[in-house]
């Protein structure tokens, strides 16, 4: 199986701050890299697929880039709504693996 | 609007069964890949597998394929997941997800809101 190393585990961050979310997979993964958003209430919903491809309706403040084993969600300026967990998730091969998250939490 | 609502959760003793369903609504179900995700309490998301659109391809997580059958029924816009031998490390909140698969992309791009499976004595 592909491992996903996400960092950091949690972050600390203020409104209106950048931010930046690492994914490292154990071996390469040809760019097959969603990232998602879970709030606090579970809703779980997707915002990045195919390493940089915007899901429709999600703010152009996200963005993601990466290639090989090296990944990153980027949140341009952090919004109330964005303090939540994010998970990295590889589609290389199955089984599907996801990152172990990180919690965004207002600082 | 898409809707996928799961159902059959609750508390189950250790080593019975259990099945969940997933009324999908709002889409061409039969046009679609369907999964299951679960989350153990306070931990990440853990993928347990994946159907294509008329069952002939169903991929699991190895560690589960004994344990867990995904199936569908077109008629009824339904996805289920069987489960058998539960033990305590079975304890989690299940999910369905759409599956948005193409040549280049696969993710879950709408999930239902979970069911909360418990396994105990």
């Amino acid at each position: 199986d592909i491992q996903m190393t996400q960092t950091p585990s949690s972050m600390p961050a203020s409104l209106g701050e950048r931010v930046t979310i690492s994914c490292r997979a154990s071996q390469g993964i040809s760019n097959y890299l969603n990232w998602y958003q879970q709030k606090p209430d579970g809703t779980i919903k997707p915002l990045i697929y195919y390493t940089s491809n915007l899901q429709s309706g999600v703010p152009s403040r996200f963005s993601g880039s990466g290639s090989g084993t090296d990944y990153s969600l980027t949140i341009s300026s952090l919004e109330p709504e964005d303090f939540a967990m994010y998970y990295c998730q590889q589609y290389d091969s199955s089984p599907l693996t996801f990152g172990s998250g990180t919690k965004l939490e207002i600082k | 609007e898409v809707k996928l609502v799961e159902s059959g959760g609750g508390l189950v003793q250790p080593g019975r069964s259990l099945k969940l369903s997933c009324a999908a609504s709002g889409f061409s179900f039969n046009d679609y890949w369907m999964g299951w995700v679960r989350q153990a309490p306070g931990k990440g998301l853990e993928w347990i597998g994946e159907i294509n659109q008329d069952s002939s391809t169903i991929n699991y997580t190895p560690s589960l394929k004994d344990k867990f059958t995904i199936s569908r029924d077109n008629a009824q816009n339904t996805l289920y997941l069987q489960m058998s031998k539960l033990g305590s490390e079975d304890t989690a909140i299940y999910y369905c997800a759409r599956d948005c698969t193409t040549v280049v992309t696969d993710y879950f791009d709408y999930w239902g809101q979970g069911v909360m499976v418990t396994v105990s004595s």
